[in-house]
């Protein structure tokens, strides 16, 4: 069964730093584009980054950039994104989603994490 | 950034009911075009690839169309599961970009 997992939410003061992790399985993740999606409480959809299968590109949302650090190991079929600065409005639900065909962006997210909850408050 | 829009914001409608949301880009998007269904506390589900191809598993209902800057989604038949929300994306350039929704209610 192919299934993505994230952890490493929480609640965490303005300023501080996190990292999300997101294992997955059941496909042969060093072929497939990742990425990160998050929505804020009674919000849409928001994409903020993705990495490619290699993990030689990578690209972020004008929102999150120089602030948030996509990665993966594909040695353990896991995504990474580390939060740092973190703001009132980074408050989140936080998904990792795959994309559709092997190295390719461009069609898709066809598996979802459950997503990780991240709360930024005083 | 290629802007998303998407009509109705929200629409009630009845089990049986034949139903069409729209879709628009800013700019020329060609087919890069998706769709997913969301349920409330639940991840988005995928629903619709490239503007008109079906993913595996979702119900042949659900139909796609369009290309360019403009896009539609098509329920032939409500069932009680297509009470959700409703997001658009485009992926023909990053930031890729997400409509803001079409809530589909009872």
């Amino acid at each position: 069964e192919v299934q993505l997992v994230e952890s490493g939410g929480g609640l965490v003061k303005p300023g501080e730093s996190l990292r999300l992790s997101c294992a997955a399985s059941g496909f042969t993740f060093n072929d497939y584009y990742m990425n990160w999606v998050r929505q804020a409480p009674g919000k849409g959809l928001e994409w903020i980054s993705c990495i490619s299968s290699s993990g030689a590109y990578i690209y972020y949302a004008d929102s999150i950039k120089g602030r948030f650090t996509i990665s993966r190991d594909n040695a353990k079929n896991s995504l990474y994104l580390h939060l740092n600065s973190l703001t009132a409005e980074d408050t989140s639900v936080y998904y990792c989603a795959k994309g559709l065909r092997p190295h390719s962006s461009i069609y898709g997210m066809d598996v979802w994490g459950q997503g990780t909850a991240v709360t930024v408050s005083s | 950034d290629i802007q998303m829009t998407q009509s109705p914001s929200s629409l009630s409608a009845s089990v049986g009911d034949r139903v069409t949301f729209t879709c628009r880009a800013s700019h020329n998007i060609s087919k890069f075009l998706n769709w997913y269904r969301q349920k409330p506390g639940k991840a988005p589900d995928f629903l619709i690839s490239a503007a008109s191809n079906l993913q595996s598993g979702v119900p042949s209902r659900f139909t796609g169309s369009g290309s360019g800057a403009d896009f539609s989604l098509t329920i032939s038949s409500l069932q009680p599961e297509d009470f959700a929300t409703y997001y658009c994306q485009q992926t023909y350039t990053t930031p890729q970009t997400f409509g803001p929704g079409t809530n589909l209610a009872i």
